[in-house]
């Protein structure tokens, strides 16, 4: 069965860095990978959505690279502030070519962003 | 009210009670979902609506009983539930279940408690 794989329960960084969050997957390449931002006592934002035929998807100061080779996605906060601060979920869609809506999430990884 | 509401947002329950959780999306969405999220573990999907139907039921035990009378409301009752059921428990909303419309939105959950 598909898996996923947040490797970093948790990632602090300086304010303005970079902050870098890895998904990876076992099995087969789903059709689509997402990321949500989920902030405590609350539920997950959507934030990006990238299908298997792009490569990397924008969106402000966030970027998704999806690497079908590696199985791997790739989430990156540029110029990071402490409001950036949140738990970061990776989702994927279960059934390939199937029913759609089905996601499977990842643990997240917990970001912590200090001034 | 806009995007995805959700009642009670707390509920602390004992074993032989009955109760029900309501979820409304104010989207104009025909999908909607129910999700489990225990700490330390990943978000696990339930059940899965689309234009009120069951499409998923992702082996949820019988004491979970899922209703959708219409595309804006899903509710889940709840009876003889076990202390492990504690959890957050999350309604989320998707335009419907076609490829290009699969971002979910999510209520703020309720965190139920099992005593």
């Amino acid at each position: 069965s598909q898996k996923i794989e947040q490797n970093s329960e948790a990632l602090n960084i300086q304010e303005g860095k970079t902050a870098t969050l890895t998904c990876n997957y076992t099995n087969y390449s789903p059709a689509y990978l997402q990321w949500y931002r989920q902030d405590p006592g609350r539920g997950p934002v959507f934030l990006l959505l990238i299908r298997e035929n792009e490569k990397e998807k924008r969106k402000e100061r966030l970027k998704v690279t999806f690497d079908t080779t590696l199985k791997q996605s790739l989430f990156h906060i540029t110029a990071s502030q402490p409001a950036d601060s949140a738990t970061y979920l990776c989702a994927l869609d279960v059934n390939y070519g199937g029913s759609q809506g089905n996601l499977i999430f990842g643990k997240g990884t917990k970001l912590s962003v200090k001034p | 009210e806009t995007g995805v509401t959700q009642t009670p947002r707390h509920l602390v329950m004992g074993m032989t009670n009955k109760k029900s959780l309501k979820c409304e999306q104010h989207l104009g969405h025909n999908a909607m979902y129910w999700y489990k999220q225990s700490a330390k573990k990943p978000l696990e999907l339930m059940f899965v609506y689309n234009f009120k139907e069951q499409t998923e039921n992702n082996s949820v035990p019988s004491r979970f009983s899922p209703e959708c009378p219409n595309s804006s409301h899903l509710f889940l009752h709840l009876h003889t539930l076990q202390p492990e059921d504690s959890a957050l428990y999350l309604c989320a909303s998707s335009q419907d279940l076609r490829t290009s419309f699969l971002e979910q939105y999510f209520g703020p959950g309720t965190r139920l408690t099992v005593t």
